[in-house]
């Protein structure tokens, strides 16, 4: 069955950078893209950008760009997420979700990984 | 950006109801690239229709999706107690995904 196992929780201090990791199981990695969405506490859900399927090609929501960088190794079916110059709003739980292309929805999705910010 | 405002923000409604949430855009969205979410508390959120209309897998009959331009809306007939949850819609246009700020739905 398809599964999206994430990394544990992490605790980070303001300023610094995490990298969240999200291992595919169950299907052909190299043909879904995978995208990173996170929910602050009590919050929606916000987008925060793509990998695509074929060529890892990289798409980043603007209010992101810069400070976030998602990379995959196709060898161990596992995405990354990192997010830099982290501060108390980017408390959160990341969750990876799996798009079949074209499809623009997110049939899968990774547990969640609580992220907190704190000094 | 498009903004996606759901409506209402909580839903009270009684098992064996029907409860209809809508989502309002700012600007077309294409039938095929609206979708509705269902989250329960401490779990990711889980896929229910997609392009607007279409069941995801193993979704009970009696959640329903419609509209089309700037206007769609989640149906749910017959609630069931596990039916009590936070729903959201999401969007796809110009390269960017965006989601609602959701509906939650409780049990009067």
């Amino acid at each position: 069955q398809v599964l999206l196992v994430q990394s544990g929780a992490e605790a980070k201090k303001p300023g610094a950078s995490v990298k969240v990791t999200c291992k595919a199981s169950g299907y052909t990695f190299t043909k879904y893209h995978m995208h990173w969405v996170r929910q602050a506490p009590g919050q929606g859900l916000d987008w925060m950008g793509i990998i695509r399927d074929t060529d890892g090609f990289t798409q980043y929501a603007q209010k992101f760009q810069g400070r976030v960088t998602m990379t995959r190794d196709t060898s161990t079916n596992t995405v990354y997420m990192e997010l830099s110059s982290l501060r108390s709003e980017d408390t959160a739980v990341y969750f990876c979700a799996r798009e079949e292309e074209a499809t623009y929805h997110f049939d899968y999705w990774g547990q969640g990984t609580l992220v907190t910010v704190s000094s | 950006e498009i903004v996606l405002t759901q409506s209402p923000g909580t839903l009270s409604l009684s098992p064996g109801e029907r409860a209809t949430l809508s989502c309002r855009a700012t600007e077309t969205v294409k039938s095929d690239r609206l979708v509705w979410y269902q989250q329960k508390a401490g779990q990711p959120p889980r896929l229910l229709i997609y392009g607007a209309s279409s069941r995801a897998t193993g979704i009970p009959d009696r959640f329903s999706g419609s509209g089309s331009g700037t206007d769609f809306t989640l149906t749910i007939d017959r609630l069931e107690p596990e039916d009590f949850a936070v729903y959201f819609c999401q969007q796809y246009v110009g390269l960017e995904y965006t989601f609602s700020q959701g509906t939650k739905l409780e049990m009067k």
